[in-house]
């Protein structure tokens, strides 16, 4: 498609239950980003990837969080073991080059844990 | 203190009036800013980046103040359509990653 896709749309999960949210970037970008978004804030930088590499990790929140990138693409972003303060809009975003030039977004995933 | 702060908001506006919203940064390297707006249960879309000189794109104008770590965003003859929250975004001095204010809300009423 034209734009960055997210699945799934939404996701409810019972605490405890490890879920993985999937990110297809436009094609060819490079650079490819995952944000947090609680209601009523702006979205807090978790991971980055430069192709298959994960260049900055430093905003994921612990270690039940973990992103992939392998074959620099699509990304998935899974979260072990949820607790409920794991709710929120979770955003991919990419660009086309190696900075972060202005970032296109996906529709995200509203993640909601029971 | 947050990196990006912006004014807290909710802004109430009628239709056809001015309004401007600021948004202050911490890391003096910060090399580039930008404005981005989200709809309601929508994702981020950019607006305009924030240019040295200031720039102004229709009825918006950005400016940046480097001295102050500050900037500003400038809604003219204000639409309803420009109901959403105006996200403040800086780029850091690596260029890498992108740091997000808190947002503004806006409502511009009929």
């Amino acid at each position: 498609g034209a734009g960055v896709s997210q699945s799934p749309r939404y996701k409810v999960a019972k605490r405890g239950q490890d879920v993985a949210l999937r990110c297809d970037p436009i094609s060819g970008h490079v650079s490819l980003f995952w944000y947090q978004q609680a209601l009523g804030q702006g979205p807090e930088f978790l991971t980055y990837f430069q192709n298959e590499a994960q260049l900055d990790k430093s905003g994921l929140p612990s270690d039940r969080f973990f992103a992939e990138r392998p074959e620099g693409s699509v990304s998935t972003l899974k979260i072990q073991r949820t607790q409920q303060e794991d709710s929120a809009v979770y955003l991919c975003a990419s660009s086309p080059g190696a900075q972060a030039q202005p970032q296109h977004f996906g529709d995200g995933t509203r993640l909601s844990i029971l | 203190r947050k990196e990006v702060e912006q004014d807290p908001g909710p802004f109430n506006v009628p239709e056809g009036a001015t309004v401007a919203f600021n948004c202050t940064y911490s890391n003096s390297a910060s090399q580039s800013f930008f404005w981005y707006r989200q709809d309601c249960r929508k994702e981020p879309k950019l607006l305009m980046s924030v240019y040295s000189s200031g720039n102004e794109d229709g009825r918006f104008t950005a400016q940046l103040n480097r001295a102050s770590q500050y900037i500003s965003l400038l809604i003219r003859d204000s639409k309803l359509s420009d109901s959403a929250t105006y996200l403040c975004v800086v780029l850091d001095n690596y260029g890498q990653n992108f740091v997000f204010g808190p947002g503004t809300r806006l409502s511009v009423l009929p």
